[in-house]
């Protein structure tokens, strides 16, 4: 089974940019048959899928629409590792991300805690 | 969005006993290319991930002990722990996975009486 590993800063201002990496091992990131998401936790919000990236001879993202004007997913197949980009964070941003592997949820990274404040 | 809703949101239940948890979704989650529904369980304890249970509404995840069971099918399932262990207080989710976006329960605490 694959494991993912997590990195990227926790706490930033606000307006700028939460950047997040999970790096695969145990599997490819261009695998056809899986799809790797990201998903945030809070106590208000509970848990919250922000959406998904996959390669299907091209590649693909959705996008939860409570956050898609300032999402990007990214893939990078030489470092078998996808990646997010949060722009204009908030502290309504402020949650434990997560990347996880599947459509049921077969594998998680470790959480990154994300604490947005001035 | 599919709308999930768990309950109770939280139990007491003595050691050995059987602790159930319940999920309802707005719609159905049938799969039928499958003949699956899609929905998952997971647990969650304090500073970890949630660790995926079960899928496919009944199937266990790899390692997940026998006394983990789902059952239900299209708007109601449950998530049955038969006899309670000490290393099974822990939050519980619920989670669909047959449309977009990907919807979780609000989650249910499990803890020992």
């Amino acid at each position: 089974q694959e494991q993912l590993q997590q990195s990227g800063p926790g706490l930033l201002r606000p307006s700028q940019t939460l950047s997040l990496t999970c790096a695969i091992s145990g599997d490819s990131v261009s695998s056809n048959s899986a799809a790797w998401n990201w998903i945030r936790q809070s106590p208000s919000r509970g848990l919250e899928w922000l959406g998904r990236i996959y390669y299907r001879a091209e590649w693909s993202t959705d996008y939860a629409e409570s956050v898609k004007s300032r999402l990007t997913f990214t893939a990078d197949t030489s470092k078998n590792q996808f990646s997010l980009q949060l722009n204009s964070v908030t502290p309504e941003d402020t949650a434990v991300y997560y990347c996880a592997g599947g459509w049921a949820l077969f594998s998680w990274g470790q959480g990154t805690p994300v604490t947005v404040s001035s | 969005d599919i709308v999930m809703t768990q309950s109770p949101d939280s139990l007491a239940v003595s050691l050995g006993e059987t602790a159930t948890v319940n999920c309802k979704t707005s719609q159905s989650v049938f799969y039928s290319p499958d003949n699956k529904d899609s929905l998952a369980w997971y647990q969650q304890k304090p500073g970890q991930p949630p660790k995926l249970l079960i899928y496919g509404a009944s199937k266990r995840g790899s390692g997940v002990p026998a006394r983990f069971s789902g059952s239900g099918a299209g708007t109601d399932f449950t998530l049955t722990i038969s006899g309670l262990q000490a290393e099974d207080v822990a939050h519980y989710y619920c989670q669909q996975y047959y449309r977009l976006p990907l919807t979780f329960g609000g989650g249910t605490k499990v803890e020992i009486k």
